[in-house]
């Protein structure tokens, strides 16, 4: 199994659904991320958290949310999709102190139409 | 605020030629850098990283690169590039010290291998 494991790994949704993608990991690591990836933009972090109780802002947070439902468990939400959130999207974790670099998913690719 | 910037969006070697990716930095404090490289319909793969010891980091495939502060560069070296090795290269930097460590990633570089 991987260590990273998101879901779904692709997804067509209409503008003004809500959608949640799902992120799970067995590295045992407290902190989880979620990156959004553009082409010719590189990795946008969207939020982070270093514990179940830490929740923290990344650059774009607008338009999305995220719960972290366990250690383990961390799930990003569009509240309401529209066509330039199509992109994108890994999870990844690490380390107490990231020096090690952080493992992602294999990401979900989300389509807003 | 830290910051990478990797110069080429593109590049396009033939097989058994030398690599050279490049990524400049800008940090006001000594940084960590990373290189990460994504296959086609995967998640990014840490290539190396350099977190203030040796200045000369070798990585995985047979990737390395050199620190170094008088540049403010880090770049990605292959001495022969092999078909496998098409991919897409981010470099990624970070601040040392401290509880909130993230990484801040450029735009990355399109890797192509000529047969």
């Amino acid at each position: 199994d991987a260590d990273v494991t998101q879901t779904p790994r692709n997804r067509i949704t209409k503008t003004g659904k809500r959608i949640m993608l799902e992120c799970s990991q067995t590295k045992g690591h407290d902190r989880m991320y979620w990156y959004r990836q553009d082409p010719g933009l590189g990795l946008r972090l969207i939020y982070y958290s270093f514990d179940v109780k830490d929740i923290n802002k990344g650059e774009i947070s607008d338009g999305y949310s995220v719960s972290r439902q366990a250690q383990a468990k961390f799930s990003l939400s569009l509240e309401s999709a529209i066509p330039n959130q199509t992109a994108l999207y890994f999870c990844a974790t690490s380390g107490p102190t990231g020096d090690y670099g952080y493992t992602f998913g294999s990401g979900t690719r989300l389509t807003v139409v | 605020a830290q910051s990478v910037t990797q110069l080429g969006s593109h590049v396009s070697v033939s097989e058994g030629a030398l690599v050279l990716l490049r990524c400049n930095y800008s940090s006001s404090v000594p940084p960590y850098l990373f290189w990460y490289v994504q296959y086609p319909n995967q998640g990014l793969q840490l290539l190396l990283k350099y977190t203030s010891a040796a200045t000369l980091v070798k990585g995985i495939n047979g990737f390395e690169a050199e620190f170094k502060k008088s540049e403010t560069s880090f770049h990605l070296t292959k001495p022969s590039a092999h078909m496998s090795d098409a991919a897409e290269y981010f470099c990624a930097v970070s601040k040392s010290g401290g509880s909130a460590r993230q990484l801040t990633f450029g735009s990355g570089t399109q890797l192509t291998v000529l047969p």
